[in-house]
């Protein structure tokens, strides 16, 4: 069964710029969750989408959003790029249930300059 | 406020021996933990986890533990394997939710 999906792989943009990451999750699964990692704050949640509705949202600003495709796929947008959107970022799909792991791809390594 | 901490920044051991890393929670409300491994431009590889309701989970070198009156769990890797070598991550749900909240990690290397 082929993993969680993630590109591109990397992507350099420069500030004020917008971006678009594309996540595909393990076939079955209908929970995706995005997830920013950084040296300085480790992995922090963004949101998580289920059924093509947001279930829950982290504690970032408006510029970060997402989306979720009927066929699961996920899609996550940043606007108006900043310096310290640099970060690798995750996407996760789980089975969803209460014992159910989320499983991760190799992520989306940002820069920003 | 860090809900889910991992004190130990770095754990060192010799092939063989047994490695321990621990984590700390401080949410009554997590009913679910879960242990990654992380190599650099790879993303998290799940390893374990267990429910609130048990104590203790194995699955072949790798068991985990959780006191619940603690707040504390551990991995322990028996016995550990150069390719053990990576970083370690704790991660914690609440009830419902599919949020993971995660401690920092703990860089494990296994010494031959």
């Amino acid at each position: 069964k082929a993993g969680v999906t993630q590109t591109p792989r990397y992507l350099i943009k420069t500030r004020g710029q917008q971006v678009t990451l594309s996540c595909s999750p393990i076939s079955g699964h209908r929970s995706v969750s995005w997830y920013q990692q950084t040296p300085g704050q480790g992995l922090q949640f963004l949101f998580e989408y289920f059924s093509e509705t947001q279930r829950n949202k982290g504690n970032f600003p408006g510029r970060f959003s997402g989306r979720q495709f009927s066929n699961s796929r996920s899609e996550m947008n940043v606007s108006t790029l900043e310096l310290g959107d640099s970060a690798l970022y995750l996407c996760a799909s789980s089975f969803q249930g209460a014992s159910s792991p989320l499983h991760f791809g190799n992520g989306t390594r940002l820069t920003v300059t | 406020d860090q809900q889910v901490k991992q004190n130990s920044p770095s754990l060192s051991v010799q092939e063989g021996r047994i490695s321990i890393l621990n984590c700390d929670y401080t949410n009554s409300m997590f009913d679910y933990f879960l242990w990654y491994k992380k190599y650099p431009a790879e993303g998290p590889t799940f390893l374990i986890s267990i429910s609130s309701i048990k104590d203790k989970n194995e699955d072949g070198r790798f068991t985990v533990f959780l006191n619940k009156s603690a707040k504390h769990l551990s991995l322990h890797i028996v016995p550990s394997q150069p390719g053990d070598s990576a970083v370690y991550f704790c991660a914690a749900r609440e009830g419902g939710s599919e949020k993971l909240v995660f401690g920092k990690g703990t860089k494990l290397t296994v010494n031959p």
